[in-house]
């Protein structure tokens, strides 16, 4: 069980704007800065959100994030059928010597 | 083009031994870490340990320390990932991912395109 929670599953129709939550503690979330993956069907992860709420160049502006205590969360608005994939938050752990934790990871259905 | 490509599929016995690779192009292998991620089938990302290919340095996951040997040979720009005797609970895509570090904040990108270990008897 990861100690990063999400939600295991979202969706929403096309157009419209979606959020996923990512849930720590004070030893990742809480100190620490959050990184989001997109994983598309049968592809390897890619980053989507580095930094809390940084993106790379080539993400479209559709993807947001943002950061508060020991939460964060993803947006995606305009939400489109590419959108449909497995989007993973993750973190540093402080505890036991420090280690990078993922969240359980979220399914997004675009309906 | 940065790229990281990992060795092809493999299918193995329980008790055999294993060492899958992921070869570092277009950039200065000895300068990023190169990360190994475990993705059970239909399930999660678990990050599994981290090498500092100029030195070797290595840092595992709780989770993985003990079970798996994470190497690199900078000479070649490869890391890899090795187990000495599988089981078939180490059945999953390995992908390894560079870690690109700016100011302290790190994240991974790129991936490599994933090695399918298969254990079975």
């Amino acid at each position: 069980q990861s100690v990063l929670t999400q939600p295991p599953s979202a969706s929403g129709t096309p157009g419209q704007r979606v959020t996923i939550s990512c849930s720590g503690s004070s030893s990742n979330i809480g100190s620490n800065i959050v990184n989001w993956y997109q994983q598309l069907p049968g592809t390897a992860p890619k980053v989507l959100i580095y930094n809390n709420n940084q993106r790379p160049s080539g993400v479209p502006d559709r993807f947001s994030a943002s950061k508060s205590g020991t939460s964060a969360s993803l947006a995606i608005s305009g939400l489109q059928s590419e959108d449909e994939a497995d989007y993973y938050c993750a973190a540093w752990d402080d505890s036991l010597n420090g280690h990078v934790l993922f969240g359980g990871g979220t399914k997004l259905t675009v309906l | 083009e940065v790229q990281l490509v990992q060795s092809g599929p493999e299918v193995k016995k329980p008790g055999e031994s294993l060492k899958i690779s992921c070869k570092g192009l277009g950039f200065s292998f000895t300068n990023y870490w190169i990360a190994w991620v475990r993705q059970m089938p239909g399930k999660g990302l678990e990050w599994m340990g981290i090498v500092y290919p100029g030195n070797s340095h290595t840092v595992y996951s709780p989770s993985f320390r003990g079970l798996t040997t994470i190497s690199a040979d900078k000479s070649i720009s490869t890391a890899y990932l090795q187990w000495s005797s599988l089981k078939a609970s180490d059945t999953a895509m390995y992908y390894c991912a560079r870690q690109i570090d700016v100011r302290g904040v790190d994240w991974f990108d790129p991936w490599g395109q994933g090695t399918l270990v298969t254990v079975s008897s």
